[in-house]
């Protein structure tokens, strides 16, 4: 069975910290693992990691995927309290247009 | 990136009565739409498959009957709950990718919280 697991799945940090959020997966015929900020309302969009591209970097974000260990960490340098949401990790069933398998989240707290 | 519309973005229904949902790909064609559910302080599920033109896929445990989908267009893809009872509020999100790309980021509607009273 397909799955995507994450840890932890809450954290709690003062701002200026550094955080690290894990995602692990086991899905057949892996394609790409997405990473996703939900904050109130539906999930934005964050990186997308394929074996392509196994590391991405937006600001005080990074993300990397590690195949071999079919893992990837999510980085958040410097924390603001506007980083406070829960941080999705998800991946593609192969050949299903789309469908995205979730992991639990992490729901990260930023404190000033 | 491309836009996804989904409407309402709240609701609140008496107990018994059908909701419908709407999501749209406003500035490309999705052949194929996904419908998540969300409940407090966890991920998203996924629901159903929706495909253009045809029937949609359902995951285990969800019910066809009460989860009504229809995906007339390549733009548009309704869920309706029908006879909604409380243990149906929860958060309900479409996304859709874009055709012929697969593994492509996926665009998400804004989300529609229902709530049965």
């Amino acid at each position: 069975e397909d799955k995507v697991v994450q840890s932890p799945l809450s954290l709690v940090v003062h701002e200026g910290d550094t955080v690290t959020l894990n995602c692990s997966y086991e899905v057949t015929n892996f394609r790409s693992l997405l990473w996703y900020k939900q904050e109130k309302k539906a999930p934005t969009f964050l990186f997308m990691l394929t074996s392509s591209g196994i590391e991405k970097k937006s600001g005080r974000l990074s993300s990397i995927l590690d195949k071999k260990e079919l893992s990837s960490i999510l980085n958040i340098t410097a924390t603001q309290t506007g980083d406070s949401a829960i941080y999705l990790c998800a991946t593609y069933i192969y050949n299903q247009g789309g469908k995205l398998i979730f992991g639990q989240g992490t729901e990260l707290s930023v404190k000033p | 990136g491309a836009v996804v519309s989904q409407h309402p973005s709240w609701v609140i229904c008496k107990s018994g009565t059908s909701v419908k949902i709407e999501c749209r790909s406003l500035d490309f064609q999705a052949t194929t739409m996904f419908w998540y559910r969300q409940f407090p302080k966890q991920s998203l599920m996924l629901m159903a498959t929706s495909n253009e033109g045809s029937k949609a896929t359902y995951e285990q445990g969800v019910e066809k009957d009460k989860f009504l989908i229809n995906h007339a267009s390549l733009t548009l893809s309704t869920l309706t709950v029908t006879s909604a009872h409380p243990e149906d509020s929860s958060f309900y999100i479409c996304s859709a990718a874009l055709s012929g790309l697969p593994g492509t980021e996926a665009f998400f509607g804004q989300g529609t919280r229902l709530t049965v009273v």
